[in-house]
């Protein structure tokens, strides 16, 4: 398994660009999210969803699309990158919460963005 | 809403001593998780240890352990025999029963010499 990856790692944008940061697992998760960590700011939720064709929105989603067509992959776009989504991103996956044992989140290495 | 409170933004401590981190949380629901993450330089996140509010036993995981006072709603993380691999920031986390969201506070950094 190659668990929870993201790609890329790093990524420069200048403002006004478009771009997607791609997040998959291969753990058959129903559970995926996005975070953004920022300093002093702890990890934030931007959009989650619980199976395909299912999303919502976190505590940060302005400025950020998600969707999910298949039960691996949750994309997260960026339509008109600002210098404040300059961050770093988070995906994790896990079985559906909520009341369940199998709850532990698993997390995805990271992506750094840098909007200039 | 939920929140989640991490008072020392910073700690240190010396190898093979113990250590305790602190973090507080406010809720009215009565059914949740807590947790523990770590985040080494590499930028991973990595589980700690998980307690369940339901338990009055505290959660231990090896070197590990956590002091859950529901009512005091207090979640302290104790590390023993303290390793240089232990440094990283510690993330303390909520989710309800009811959603499922993680609430993370704002870390603390814990550094640790030899």
């Amino acid at each position: 398994n190659a668990g929870v990856t993201q790609t890329p790692k790093f990524q420069v944008l200048k403002t006004g660009q478009s771009m997607t940061l791609q997040c998959a697992q291969d753990m058959n998760h129903e559970y995926m999210s996005w975070y953004r960590q920022d300093p002093g700011m702890g990890l934030r939720l931007i959009h989650y969803s619980v199976g395909a064709g299912i999303t919502d929105q976190g505590e940060v989603p302005n400025g950020y699309n998600v969707s999910r067509s298949t039960t691996e992959d949750f994309p997260l776009r960026l339509l008109s990158a600002a210098p404040s989504q300059t961050s770093v991103y988070f995906c994790a996956s896990s079985y559906v919460l909520a009341g369940s044992s199998y709850n532990e989140q698993f997390f995805g290495p990271g992506t750094r963005l840098t909007v200039l | 809403a939920q929140t989640v409170t991490q008072s020392q933004p910073e700690m240190s401590v010396q190898e093979a001593e113990t250590v305790t981190l602190s973090c507080t949380y406010d809720t009215s629901e009565n059914n949740y998780y807590l947790f523990w993450y770590k985040q080494p330089p590499s930028r991973q996140m990595i589980l700690v240890i998980r307690q369940e509010a339901y338990k009055q036993q505290n959660a231990t995981e090896n070197r590990f352990s956590v002091n859950f006072q529901k009512a005091a709603k207090s979640f302290s993380l104790k590390i023993s025999d303290s390793q240089l691999g232990d440094t990283a920031m510690y993330f303390c986390a909520f989710m309800s029963y009811n959603t499922d969201k993680l609430i993370f506070g704002t870390g603390t950094r814990l550094q640790v010499f030899p």
